[in-house]
């Protein structure tokens, strides 16, 4: 499973913009970019997925740089609701798989 | 509505015991997953069915056994307890060739 480089934990203050970095240098081409988030004692939640171009939901973008070696997630205005740990996952299509690493622990300032 | 539900959502027991868990969905999926997270948070796939067929079995002890009497339902029963096993137990499911898994809210299991 290819893997993944995520910061161990960044903070961000309230209704501010969160950009949360993934490294993924040995993606392959049919791995898509998978983002779940896991809010304190509950289970993991999907944010968004993407292949190749940028990606917009009501959570969250997701940019992917155009070597697709890295993506950032963005957070467009934090909230408190927003303190989690971020998940950046690499999923081959046609896998049932997902494989966390580490993830991201965002802490968010009121 | 609950989409994907756990019980029990604590279990305390003692070591060498027997204990399930078990999990349903409501969301129409014909897979379903349970995952493992440890004391570090480390989260592990453990196993996978899709229509009540095992697809994934991530070389978890013959202690484990996953149960699906339908797609809806899918319980894992643990022999033997051993202190390691103590961890949170989520289980989650999708359609399969679905981007999404939904994950329920987890199960605490404590082995004293």
């Amino acid at each position: 499973d290819a893997k993944t480089t995520q910061p161990n934990s960044m903070e961000s203050n309230e209704e501010e913009p969160v950009h949360l970095p993934c490294n993924h240098s040995t993606i392959s081409g049919t791995d898509y970019i998978h983002w779940y988030r896991q809010l304190p004692s509950q289970g993991p939640e999907y944010v968004i997925h993407g292949l190749t171009s940028n990606v917009n939901n009501r959570m969250a973008s997701l940019a992917i740089a155009e070597d697709r070696k890295s993506s950032t997630l963005i957070l467009h205005r934090a909230t408190l609701r927003d303190a989690a740990v971020y998940y950046c996952i690499l999923r081959s299509g046609g896998s049932e798989k997902l494989v966390f690493g580490k993830g991201t622990k965002l802490t968010v300032n009121p | 509505d609950t989409a994907v539900s756990q019980t029990p959502k604590y279990l305390v027991t003692q070591m060498g015991n027997d204990k399930s868990i078990k999990c349903e969905q409501n969301l129409g999926h014909d897979t379903m997953y349970w995952y493992k997270q440890d004391s570090k948070k480390f989260l592990k796939i453990m196993f996978s069915y899709n229509n009540k067929e095992l697809i994934i079995n991530e070389t978890v002890p013959n202690r484990f056994s996953p149960k699906s009497p339908d797609k809806a339902h899918l319980n894992l029963h643990i022999n033997s307890l051993e202190l390691g096993d103590s961890a949170v137990y989520f289980c989650a499911s999708s359609q399969r060739g679905a981007d999404t898994q939904y994950f329920g809210p987890g199960t605490r299991l404590t082995v004293l």
